[in-house]
C-alpha cells in the first residue's frame, strides 16, 4: 500500500527566501503525485502533478517539484516566498490501479511568511 | 465557469439529528468524492462514487451515508450515528479513473459544528 510522509507540520519563512516542503512517499508501483494548496476556509487546489516523463515539474504561482526515485521524494520548493504562499500545502499519490487503490493524502504542512 | 458548489458553509446539527451537506458539480466528472478534514490530521475519505447509481465506502464511512442519482450530484447525510461530526467536509470530483486515481477538484467545504 501507498503511503506520504510530509516532513515538519509548520514552515516559517521570510518573504523573499526560498520555501522548501518536503514529501516523501511509499509505493510498490511508479506512483503519480501531487501537491495542493489550501486557503483558509476553501477547498483544495491543484499546483501541480507528476505522472511519468520529465522528473522536475513546474506549477502554478511559481512552485515546482522534482521526482526523485531514488530518494522516495517529490519535495516542493519556490525560489522566493511571498505573502500570498501563506496556507496549507498537502502531498498526495496515487500509486495503485487496483479498484481499492486511492489517492493519499499527507497531513499537510502549514507555511507561515514572515515579513 | 465549471466548478463544484457545496452548500450550505456552515451548518449546525443538534444531537440526534441527520443532516445532509450539498455536492453539485458542472464540469461533467464521472467521479465524486467526500472528505473529512480535521485539523492535524489532514483528508480522510468518507465515501466515493466513481459512476452514477454506485458508490464505495472510504476508510471512515461509518456513520454517514451518499446517493448518487444524478452525475452532477453526490449529497453526503451525517446521521445521528456519527457521534463527532464536528469537522470541515470537502467534496471533490475528477474524470473517470483509468487505472490511476486522477487529479481531484475540490468545492470550497461546509464546515459542521454540534450545537
Amino acid at each position: 500500500a501507498q503511503s506520504v510522509t510530509q516532513l515538519g507540520s509548520h514552515v516559517s519563512v521570510s518573504e523573499g527566501a526560498l520555501v522548501l516542503l518536503r514529501c516523501n512517499y511509499s509505493s510498490s508501483v511508479p506512483p503519480y503525485l501531487f501537491w495542493y494548496v489550501q486557503y483558509p476556509n476553501q477547498g483544495l487546489q491543484l499546483l501541480l502533478k507528476y505522472t511519468t516523463g520529465a522528473t522536475l515539474v513546474k506549477g502554478i504561482n511559481g512552485f515546482e517539484a522534482e521526482f526523485k526515485k531514488s530518494e522516495t521524494s517529490f519535495h516542493l520548493t519556490k525560489p522566493s516566498a511571498h505573502m500570498s504562499d501563506a496556507a496549507e500545502y498537502f502531498c498526495a499519490v496515487s500509486a495503485g490501479s487496483n479498484r481499492d487503490d486511492k489517492i493519499i493524502f499527507g497531513k499537510g504542512t502549514r507555511l507561515h511568511i514572515l515579513p | 465557469d465549471g466548478g463544484i458548489t457545496q452548500s450550505p458553509k456552515y451548518l449546525f446539527r443538534k444531537e440526534g439529528q441527520n443532516v445532509t451537506l450539498s455536492c453539485e458539480q458542472n464540469l461533467n466528472h464521472d467521479a465524486m468524492y467526500w472528505y473529512r478534514q480535521d485539523p492535524g490530521q489532514g483528508l480522510r475519505l468518507i465515501y466515493y462514487s466513481q459512476i452514477v447509481n454506485d458508490f464505495q465506502k472510504g476508510d471512515i464511512a461509518e456513520g454517514y451515508s451518499v446517493s448518487r442519482e444524478k452525475k452532477e450530484s453526490f449529497p453526503l447525510t451525517v446521521t445521528s450515528a456519527q457521534k463527532n461530526p464536528t469537522a470541515f467536509y470537502l467534496c471533490a470530483s475528477s474524470f473517470p479513473r483509468q487505472g490511476r486515481w486522477q487529479p481531484q477538484h475540490f468545492g470550497d467545504g461546509t464546515r459542521l459544528s454540534i450545537l
